[in-house]
Protein backbone atom coordinates (compact mmCIF):
# COMPACT_ATOMS: atom_id res chain seq x y z
CA UNK A 1 0.00 0.00 0.00
CA UNK A 2 1.43 3.62 -0.65
CA UNK A 3 1.61 5.53 2.13
CA UNK A 4 3.58 8.10 3.79
CA UNK A 5 4.53 7.16 7.85
CA UNK A 6 5.33 9.36 10.56
CA UNK A 7 6.52 8.26 13.80
CA UNK A 8 5.77 9.27 16.63
CA UNK A 9 2.30 10.14 16.45
CA UNK A 10 1.84 11.66 19.97
CA UNK A 11 4.71 12.95 21.83
CA UNK A 12 5.22 15.39 25.13
CA UNK A 13 8.47 16.55 25.69
CA UNK A 14 9.79 19.43 27.70
CA UNK A 15 11.90 22.46 26.46
CA UNK A 16 15.27 22.03 24.99
CA UNK A 17 15.28 18.53 24.85
CA UNK A 18 16.17 17.55 21.37
CA UNK A 19 13.50 15.06 19.26
CA UNK A 20 13.31 13.85 15.93
CA UNK A 21 9.58 13.04 14.19
CA UNK A 22 10.74 10.44 11.38
CA UNK A 23 9.26 10.45 7.57
CA UNK A 24 9.25 7.52 5.51
CA UNK A 25 7.07 7.08 2.01
CA UNK A 26 7.08 3.85 -0.24
CA UNK A 27 6.08 5.82 -3.63
CA UNK A 28 9.99 6.78 -4.88
CA UNK A 29 8.88 10.34 -4.89
CA UNK A 30 11.56 12.83 -5.14
CA UNK A 31 9.95 15.83 -3.12
CA UNK A 32 8.87 15.79 0.05
CA UNK A 33 7.89 18.23 2.71
CA UNK A 34 6.91 19.24 6.28
CA UNK A 35 4.02 21.16 7.54
CA UNK A 36 2.94 22.75 10.28
CA UNK A 37 -0.26 23.23 11.49
CA UNK A 38 -2.06 25.67 13.70
CA UNK A 39 -5.68 26.46 14.38
CA UNK A 40 -6.31 29.61 12.81
CA UNK A 41 -3.23 29.78 10.76
CA UNK A 42 -3.90 26.52 8.60
CA UNK A 43 -0.90 24.71 6.78
CA UNK A 44 2.36 26.18 6.65
CA UNK A 45 5.73 24.83 5.30
CA UNK A 46 8.97 23.87 7.25
CA UNK A 47 11.03 22.76 5.50
CA UNK A 48 10.99 20.58 1.83
CA UNK A 49 13.31 18.42 -0.21
CA UNK A 50 13.42 17.98 -4.24
CA UNK A 51 15.62 15.43 -3.79
CA UNK A 52 18.55 13.31 -1.63
CA UNK A 53 20.77 16.04 0.04
CA UNK A 54 18.65 18.77 -1.31
CA UNK A 55 16.69 21.18 0.93
CA UNK A 56 15.48 24.12 1.32
CA UNK A 57 13.33 26.40 3.70
CA UNK A 58 9.69 26.41 3.19
CA UNK A 59 7.63 29.24 5.41
CA UNK A 60 8.65 28.97 9.04
CA UNK A 61 11.74 27.07 9.41
CA UNK A 62 12.98 28.56 12.65
CA UNK A 63 14.21 26.22 15.40
CA UNK A 64 13.90 22.92 12.76
CA UNK A 65 16.06 21.21 11.15
CA UNK A 66 15.61 18.03 7.89
CA UNK A 67 18.01 15.95 6.16
CA UNK A 68 17.97 13.94 3.22
CA UNK A 69 20.30 11.25 3.17
CA UNK A 70 18.06 8.85 1.63
CA UNK A 71 15.30 9.28 -1.18
CA UNK A 72 12.72 7.54 1.53
CA UNK A 73 13.04 9.06 4.38
CA UNK A 74 12.86 12.67 5.83
CA UNK A 75 12.86 13.79 9.43
CA UNK A 76 12.66 16.45 10.63
CA UNK A 77 14.67 17.26 14.24
CA UNK A 78 14.05 19.95 17.17
CA UNK A 79 17.32 20.50 18.39
CA UNK A 80 15.72 22.80 21.31
CA UNK A 81 12.25 22.53 21.39
CA UNK A 82 9.85 25.10 22.64
CA UNK A 83 6.89 25.91 23.71
CA UNK A 84 6.05 27.80 20.35
CA UNK A 85 6.64 24.58 18.42
CA UNK A 86 3.59 22.81 20.23
CA UNK A 87 1.53 21.66 16.44
CA UNK A 88 0.71 19.32 15.03
CA UNK A 89 3.19 18.47 12.44
CA UNK A 90 2.57 16.34 8.84
CA UNK A 91 5.02 15.27 5.99
CA UNK A 92 4.03 14.59 2.96
CA UNK A 93 5.11 13.60 -0.33
CA UNK A 94 4.61 13.75 -4.10
CA UNK A 95 5.16 12.28 -7.88
CA UNK A 96 8.61 12.54 -9.39
CA UNK A 97 8.87 15.74 -10.68
CA UNK A 98 9.71 17.82 -7.72
CA UNK A 99 6.07 19.86 -7.61
CA UNK A 100 3.82 19.95 -5.09
CA UNK A 101 0.81 18.19 -7.24
CA UNK A 102 -0.80 15.59 -5.71
CA UNK A 103 0.79 15.43 -2.31
CA UNK A 104 0.61 12.71 -0.33
CA UNK A 105 -0.30 13.64 3.77
CA UNK A 106 1.00 11.46 6.61
CA UNK A 107 -0.98 11.07 9.51
CA UNK A 108 0.34 13.36 11.57
CA UNK A 109 2.32 13.70 14.47
CA UNK A 110 0.92 15.95 17.63
CA UNK A 111 3.96 17.48 19.41
CA UNK A 112 3.66 18.56 23.35
CA UNK A 113 6.25 21.15 24.46
CA UNK A 114 5.86 22.13 28.19
CA UNK B 1 2.74 37.89 -0.84
CA UNK B 2 0.29 35.44 -1.84
CA UNK B 3 -2.59 35.00 0.01
CA UNK B 4 -5.70 32.30 -0.10
CA UNK B 5 -9.09 32.92 1.45
CA UNK B 6 -11.29 30.26 1.91
CA UNK B 7 -15.27 30.96 2.50
CA UNK B 8 -17.58 30.32 4.39
CA UNK B 9 -15.47 29.04 7.37
CA UNK B 10 -18.03 26.71 8.38
CA UNK B 11 -21.46 24.91 6.31
CA UNK B 12 -24.15 23.15 7.68
CA UNK B 13 -25.69 21.54 4.78
CA UNK B 14 -28.61 18.69 4.84
CA UNK B 15 -28.03 15.66 2.62
CA UNK B 16 -28.61 16.08 -0.81
CA UNK B 17 -28.44 19.98 0.11
CA UNK B 18 -26.24 20.95 -3.02
CA UNK B 19 -23.61 23.80 -2.42
CA UNK B 20 -20.29 25.75 -3.13
CA UNK B 21 -16.78 26.28 -0.88
CA UNK B 22 -14.97 29.06 -2.43
CA UNK B 23 -11.09 29.80 -2.37
CA UNK B 24 -10.08 33.39 -3.46
CA UNK B 25 -6.56 33.72 -4.40
CA UNK B 26 -3.88 36.11 -4.70
CA UNK B 27 -0.64 35.09 -6.65
CA UNK B 28 1.95 36.87 -8.62
CA UNK B 29 1.07 34.45 -11.69
CA UNK B 30 -0.41 30.74 -10.75
CA UNK B 31 1.27 27.69 -11.44
CA UNK B 32 -1.35 25.47 -9.57
CA UNK B 33 -4.08 25.70 -7.44
CA UNK B 34 -4.90 22.39 -5.34
CA UNK B 35 -8.18 21.25 -3.14
CA UNK B 36 -7.54 18.39 -0.63
CA UNK B 37 -9.90 17.16 2.17
CA UNK B 38 -9.02 16.54 5.44
CA UNK B 39 -10.79 14.68 8.18
CA UNK B 40 -10.40 15.15 11.82
CA UNK B 41 -7.16 13.31 13.15
CA UNK B 42 -6.01 12.80 9.79
CA UNK B 43 -3.71 14.21 7.23
CA UNK B 44 -4.98 16.09 4.19
CA UNK B 45 -6.41 13.95 1.38
CA UNK B 46 -5.51 15.41 -2.29
CA UNK B 47 -8.49 16.00 -4.34
CA UNK B 48 -7.64 18.24 -7.39
CA UNK B 49 -5.21 20.17 -9.21
CA UNK B 50 -6.46 23.07 -11.55
CA UNK B 51 -3.57 24.78 -13.52
CA UNK B 52 -5.72 27.30 -15.58
CA UNK B 53 -8.52 30.04 -15.52
CA UNK B 54 -11.65 27.74 -17.17
CA UNK B 55 -10.61 24.33 -16.10
CA UNK B 56 -12.74 22.02 -14.48
CA UNK B 57 -12.17 18.53 -12.34
CA UNK B 58 -14.64 16.52 -11.36
CA UNK B 59 -14.80 13.40 -8.96
CA UNK B 60 -17.86 11.50 -7.82
CA UNK B 61 -19.89 14.34 -6.06
CA UNK B 62 -17.59 17.00 -6.15
CA UNK B 63 -16.38 19.68 -8.88
CA UNK B 64 -13.96 21.82 -8.74
CA UNK B 65 -13.48 24.91 -11.19
CA UNK B 66 -11.48 27.75 -11.25
CA UNK B 67 -11.24 31.28 -12.76
CA UNK B 68 -8.11 34.13 -12.66
CA UNK B 69 -9.00 34.95 -9.08
CA UNK B 70 -11.37 32.25 -7.69
CA UNK B 71 -11.65 28.58 -7.47
CA UNK B 72 -15.15 27.15 -6.22
CA UNK B 73 -15.70 23.54 -5.08
CA UNK B 74 -18.91 22.51 -5.91
CA UNK B 75 -20.79 19.66 -3.99
CA UNK B 76 -23.81 18.24 -5.63
CA UNK B 77 -26.08 16.01 -3.42
CA UNK B 78 -23.96 15.65 -0.49
CA UNK B 79 -23.99 13.12 1.48
CA UNK B 80 -22.69 12.60 5.82
CA UNK B 81 -19.91 10.95 4.87
CA UNK B 82 -18.93 14.24 2.55
CA UNK B 83 -18.61 15.84 6.10
CA UNK B 84 -14.62 17.30 6.86
CA UNK B 85 -12.59 20.32 6.03
CA UNK B 86 -12.21 21.56 2.72
CA UNK B 87 -8.34 23.18 2.13
CA UNK B 88 -7.04 24.83 -0.56
CA UNK B 89 -3.82 25.79 -1.92
CA UNK B 90 -1.97 27.70 -4.11
CA UNK B 91 1.24 27.89 -5.96
CA UNK B 92 2.83 30.33 -7.60
CA UNK B 93 6.52 30.07 -9.93
CA UNK B 94 8.65 31.64 -7.42
CA UNK B 95 11.88 30.90 -8.56
CA UNK B 96 12.23 27.38 -8.44
CA UNK B 97 11.15 26.92 -5.08
CA UNK B 98 8.28 25.02 -3.73
CA UNK B 99 6.43 26.78 -1.46
CA UNK B 100 2.77 26.33 -1.36
CA UNK B 101 0.13 28.99 0.58
CA UNK B 102 -2.66 27.14 2.37
CA UNK B 103 -5.82 29.01 3.01
CA UNK B 104 -7.79 28.16 6.59
CA UNK B 105 -10.07 25.64 5.27
CA UNK B 106 -13.74 25.15 5.11
CA UNK B 107 -15.61 23.05 7.75
CA UNK B 108 -18.32 21.54 5.98
CA UNK B 109 -20.84 19.09 8.01
CA UNK B 110 -23.67 16.82 6.18
CA UNK B 111 -26.65 15.79 8.46
CA UNK B 112 -28.25 13.19 7.72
Amino acid sequence: EAQVTQNPRYLITVTGKKLTVTCSQNMNHEYMSWYRQDPGLGLRQIYYSMNVEVTDKGDVPEGYKVSRKEKRNFPLILESPSPNQTSLYFCASSFPGGTTDTQYFGPGTRLTVL
Amino acid sequence: EDQVTQSPEALRLQEGESSSLNCSYTVSGLRGLFWYRQDPGKGPEFLFTLYSAGEEKEKERLKATLTKKESFLHITAPKPEDSATYLCAVQAPTGGSYIPTFGRGTSLIVHP
